[in-house]
């Protein structure tokens, strides 16, 4: 069964930093982008970025309003992915969704069931 | 970026109706359209992908179509389990975004 199970969400001040974690089971990461999509309180669903596979040397893409602050990383022998978080602002406060991606198509089918971030100045 | 508009922003239905969602490309996209369900406190959920193909266990009641710029979700007869927000996702082009929703409720 293909799971994704977010973790490392929390209460931090403005400009500090928090590290996400998406642990998945049931396929082989190495093998899948990943996404991960932000959900503010009330909002609608803002993509934050995606980690490539092994295949496509796990390169990353961002969202604008992310980059230089965010940071995917993936650790494919524990089989889990990372959201690094740095200066991080009151707008960033979401729930934080990892989802698996299905190449070459681009879809996601498997999604997370969310970490909450909240940010207080 | 490509910007993705969703009409209506909400609709009230009644079980049985037929419903549809439609949402507007700012460029041509092709056939890169997905759709996802989101009920209050809980994960999207995929739906359709490709524009009109349907994942695996989701409900032959449920139907995409389109392409370019154009595309639309219709359920031919809603269900009570149907009453959630539905979103329209493009990846043709980074940055990948959503439309702002559709709430569909009684």
């Amino acid at each position: 069964e293909v799971q994704l199970v977010e973790s490392g969400g929390a209460l931090v001040q403005t400009g500090g930093s928090l590290r996400l974690s998406c642990a998945v089971s049931g396929f082989t990461l190495s093998d899948y982008y990943v996404d991960w999509v932000r959900q503010a309180p009330g909002m609608g669903l803002e993509w934050v970025g995606r980690s490539r596979n092994r295949a496509n040397s796990y390169t990353t893409e961002y969202a604008a309003s992310v980059m230089g602050r965010f940071t995917i990383s993936r650790d494919d022998s524990e089989s889990s992915l990372y959201l690094r978080m740095n200066s991080l602002q009151t707008d960033d406060a979401a729930v934080y969704y990892c989802a698996r991606v299905i190449t070459p198509l681009g879809y996601v089918d498997y999604w997370g069931q969310g970490t909450l971030v909240t940010v207080s100045s | 970026d490509i910007q993705m508009t969703q009409s209506p922003s909400s609709l009230s239905a009644s079980v049985g109706d037929r419903v549809t969602i439609t949402c507007r490309a700012s460029q041509d996209i092709n056939k890169n359209l997905d759709w996802f369900q989101q009920k209050p406190g809980k994960a999207p959920k995929s739906l359709i992908h490709s524009a009109s193909t349907l994942l695996s266990g989701v409900p032959s009641r449920f139907s995409g179509s389109g392409s370019g710029t154009d595309f639309t979700l219709t359920i031919s007869s809603l269900q009570p389990d149907d009453f959630a927000t539905y979103y329209c996702r493009q990846h043709m082009n980074y940055p990948i975004t959503f439309g702002q929703g559709t709430r569909l409720e009684t």
